[in-house]
């Protein structure tokens, strides 16, 4: 069946600090990728996204790269802030289009220090 | 452009009561989606709507959970009656037909004592 898995948390770094939170998927077909960022308090924003291999999905600084030989979704960021203190999922759409659901990680909770 | 509305944002109720929730989709979007969020885990799908039809519930438990979208515009969940296991985030999200990107309003925190 299709499913995420993605590093457990919390992850704790001090500003300016690098980031990288790990995701793999499985899937049947060509899923499309994506990550989601959930501020306390806030519902699930948008925050990158790739529908093919060796695609990759930027925003806000943020980046992650659909590798189809690993089934990979990594998320990297070159310097954090404060301000990127949030919970990340991981999520695959099956099928693509509206025919695909999203399927959900667990999520990665970020803490990030002055 | 307005987001996703959902209301009420928290809700606390005694176990067998009932309880619904109201999603407002973004103007223009087709697919609307419920998911069940529990705490420390990823939202999980109940239902999904084209338009007025349901077109996959197969995770919405049927017994106690219900769902209706009757002009293909906003939508209800209701549970009825809710138990202790039903504390959660419920929440709502849009999307264009044959897009696979979702967006997401703020849920709703229901609490069950």
């Amino acid at each position: 069946g299709n499913s995420v898995t993605q590093m457990e948390g919390p992850v704790t770094l001090s500003e300016e600090a690098f980031l990288t939170i790990n995701c793999t998927y499985t899937a049947t077909g060509y899923p499309s990728l994506f990550w989601y960022v959930q501020y306390p308090g806030e519902g699930l924003q948008l925050l990158l996204k790739a529908t093919k291999a060796d695609d990759k999905g930027s925003n806000k600084g943020f980046e992650a790269t659909y590798r189809k030989e690993t089934t990979s979704f990594h998320l990297e960021k070159g310097s954090v802030q404060v301000s990127d203190s949030a919970v990340y999922f991981c999520a695959l759409s099956p099928r693509g289009g509206s025919q695909g659901n999203l399927i959900f990680g667990k999520g990665t909770k970020l803490s990030v220090k002055p | 452009e307005a987001g996703v509305v959902q209301s009420p944002r928290y809700k606390i109720i005694e176990k067998k009561q009932p309880v619904a929730f109201w999603c407002n989709p973004i103007s223009g979007h087709n697919t609307l989606y419920w998911y069940l969020q529990n705490l420390g885990q990823g939202p999980e799908l109940l239902i999904r709507y084209e338009n007025e039809e349901a077109v996959d519930d197969s995770q919405l438990p049927k017994d106690r959970f219900s769902a209706e979208r009757l002009k293909g515009v906003d939508s209800t969940l209701k549970i009825q009656p809710a138990e202790l296991g039903d504390s959660a985030v419920y929440l709502c999200a849009s999307s264009l037909v044959y897009t696979d990107t979702q967006y997401f309003g703020p849920g709703t925190r229901l609490t069950v004592l």
